[in-house]
């Protein structure tokens, strides 16, 4: 079982709705959880992190963690094509000397 | 503040050949990192560095990858000899101390093509 699975879509969207990813873990050790988000023939970037159960908002970004579930997942509102890229979900193990584990990504389109 | 450098870009080569890639981080941070990103996959960490010493490299192909980071700054990247499998865009990545706020900061990449 892969560490770290995204459905890898394509997710497509229509300009203005509501684009949600979900990202699952298999290592209850997991302690961060992280959305990285990488446009095509570009590096990822950090957009969101979350480290515990709940929802934490940042602007039109919602992350969702569950952690009995093992369950993670982004949204967003309000969607711009912009927004088009490949959403990453990455972790990091308990003792893991921080090493951080990306799943293979969910690549988003938002249609004007 | 300047970001994380990467040289070079784009290489190609044929199977078997060498290759190196270096990396020279962001001013400060002692953690650097190289990722292997195949297309349409997501990044695997296959050395980690705190400092000059190795934190984590149980993904990285002994074979035929090797890592440096002498005094605990820039790095190199060397693979001999390179497979087809090889094919890949290279991402150095740093952060101040370890990856606990999970922010790594990346380079542009050096994307390698093996023929």
């Amino acid at each position: 079982q892969k560490e770290v699975e995204q459905n890898s879509g394509p997710l497509s969207v229509p300009e203005g709705a509501i684009a949600s990813l979900n990202c699952t873990y298999s290592d209850r050790g997991s302690q961060s959880f992280f959305w990285y988000r990488q446009y095509s023939g570009k590096s990822p970037e950090l957009i969101m992190s979350i480290y515990s159960n709940g929802d934490k908002e940042d602007g039109r970004f919602t992350a969702q963690l569950n952690k009995a579930s093992q369950y993670v997942s982004l949204l967003i509102r309000d969607s711009q094509p912009s927004d088009s890229a490949t959403y990453l979900c990455a972790v990091i193990v308990s003792g893991s000397n921080y090493k951080l584990t990306f799943g293979k990504g969910t690549l988003l389109t938002v249609n004007p | 503040e300047a970001g994380v450098a990467q040289s070079p870009r784009y290489k190609i080569i044929e199977k078997r050949q060498s290759v190196a890639f270096w990396c020279n981080p962001i001013s400060g941070h002692a953690t650097l990192y190289w990722y292997q990103q195949i297309l349409g996959q997501g990044p695997k960490l296959l050395i980690q560095f705190q400092n000059n010493g190795v934190v984590d490299d149980s993904q990285l192909p002994k074979d035929r990858f090797s890592a440096e980071r002498l005094k605990g700054v820039d790095s190199t990247l060397k693979i001999q000899p390179a497979k087809l499998e090889d094919s890949a865009v290279y991402l150095c990545a740093s952060s101040l101390s370890g990856s606990g706020t999970g922010e790594l900061f990346f380079g542009e990449g050096s994307r390698l093509t093996v023929l």
